[in-house]
């Protein structure tokens, strides 16, 4: 069964350092998403993406976060300074056309900001 | 931002039990989706909801739309130790179908 999978699984990185993660939507899937979820917290919504532009972004999501489709399989999400706060694990989902699909979900990335 | 109401919190059950965990809202929602989620891995999708009233069972997994469109509940029957993880209801609701809402999650333990 097609799945979303995300790399790399853990980063770590100095904090003010920049950092990219990477994810590979499910193939006919048009929407693309961020959320993070910090250690035993809740599913936090960073962004959603559609037809090359973010579509919805939280408050969490400010102009140290950006998220690019660079070709037709990648979605990334890049933190430019990260903070200790950024530590998280972060996951990719995304979704077919059509009302209310359900998301599908990465296994995420852990980033450690130190 | 919204979010909704998943009870309980925290639920440590016998190997054999059932399981019974419900979400509400104070809104009108259009889809119900429950899922699951393995420590350090992703939420996996369970059951999809899709119309008020809808009943739907995945194994030993049962949820249903509750018919005011304002709650969802999961029951999983004869509990065995993988069951074991975090169990969120999400949806969209009536107003917005690009963005999920998410419950906080009822941690499960199964004492085998």
């Amino acid at each position: 069964e097609p799945e979303v999978t995300q790399t790399p699984s853990h980063q770590v990185t100095q904090m003010g350092q920049e950092v990219i993660l990477r994810c590979v939507p499910i193939s006919n899937h048009l929407y693309f998403y961020w959320y993070r979820q910090i250690l035993g917290q809740k599913v936090e919504f960073l962004v959603s993406f559609y037809n090359n532009e973010i579509s919805e972004k939280s408050e969490i999501f400010d102009d140290q976060f950006s998220v690019e489709r660079p070709d037709g399989s990648n979605f990334t999400l890049k933190i430019r300074s990260t903070k200790l706060e950024d530590s998280a694990m972060y996951f990719c989902a995304s979704r077919k056309q059509g009302l209310e699909q359900p998301q599908h979900f990465g296994d995420g990335t852990r980033l450690s900001i130190l | 931002g919204q979010q909704l109401n998943q009870s309980p919190q925290s639920m440590f059950i016998q190997e054999g039990e059932d399981v019974s965990m419900n979400c509400t809202s104070s809104s009108i929602f259009n889809t119900w989706l429950w899922y699951k989620q393995d420590p350090g891995e992703g939420p996996v999708l369970l059951i999809a909801l899709y119309k008020a009233g809808e009943l739907t069972s995945n194994g030993r997994l049962t949820a249903q739309f509750g018919i005011t469109r304002k709650d969802s509940f999961l029951n999983i029957s004869a509990s065995i130790p993988s069951d074991v993880g975090i169990y969120f209801c999400a949806g969209y609701n009536a107003g917005n179908n690009r963005k999920l809402i998410w419950g906080l999650g009822t941690s499960l333990a199964v004492n085998p």
